[in-house]
């Protein structure tokens, strides 16, 4: 079964819009990790955030801000005032206590348009 | 901090040969590192767990005498593609698991194709 969910394939706006990317995710576990990367077409994947099961707070740094929402099982991230350099692929991540495996969502291409 | 260097960035190989790719977390010791497989717009495929000092653990559909890891010590864990095919080409990429902050922090990936 699948654990994270991104339901967005692709979004394209144009710069200085704002982006949402949605993450859903499925657990039985008490305790887990939730993760944004963002993936440039590089290819290396870069750490954005971690969050705990236990912190609902939400976060911002920048222009990237995160919505945990336990009662959904959701946890979005938006892009504030998108620039060119935001185009790349997103992956929310799932990792459940003592396995500490990630589960990758399908992931959200994101097309800045200048 | 929490740098991982992989190497090489892209291999062409022909069938048959082996390839081995390295990672290693420069600036911070890794017990577990993973090793990821991706196609083309496609998410990332879990192919094994590295353990610094031990087997690796494969996932399911993961052939061990393929890809085989190992993990001598805290900071170099390596995959070595035996006698690659062309159903091999793709994209590689591995993680180490930064213990104290329980994050993975990933190598820039390897390109392989198989000739």
């Amino acid at each position: 079964a699948q654990k994270v969910t991104q339901a967005q394939t692709e979004i394209s706006v144009v710069e200085k819009e704002d982006v949402t990317l949605d993450c859903v995710y499925e657990t039985r576990d008490t305790t887990y990790y939730l993760f944004w990367y963002k993936q440039p077409p590089s290819g290396e994947l870069v750490f954005l955030i971690r969050r705990n099961s236990f912190d609902e707070q939400n976060e911002i740094s920048g222009r990237y801000s995160w919505n945990f929402q336990k009662s959904t099982s959701s946890f979005n991230f938006t892009i504030t005032a998108s620039q060119v350099v935001d185009s790349a692929v997103y992956f929310c991540a799932l990792s459940e206590a003592g396995d500490y495996k990630l589960s990758f969502g399908a992931g959200t291409t994101v097309t800045v348009r200048a | 901090g929490a740098v991982v260097s992989q190497h090489p960035s892209w291999v062409i190989c022909k069938s048959g040969t082996s390839v081995k790719i390295e990672c290693r977390s420069l600036d911070f010791q890794a017990t577990t590192m993973f090793w990821y497989r991706q196609f083309p717009k496609q998410s990332l495929m879990l192919m094994a767990t590295s353990n610094e000092g031990s087997k690796a653990t494969y996932e399911q559909g993961v052939e061990k005498d393929k890809f085989l890891i190992n993990h001598a010590s805290l900071t170099l864990s390596t995959l070595t593609v035996t006698s690659a095919h062309p159903e091999d080409s793709s994209f590689y990429i591995c993680s180490a698991r930064l213990l104290a902050k329980n994050i993975q922090y990933f190598g820039a990936g390897t390109r392989l194709s198989v000739l």
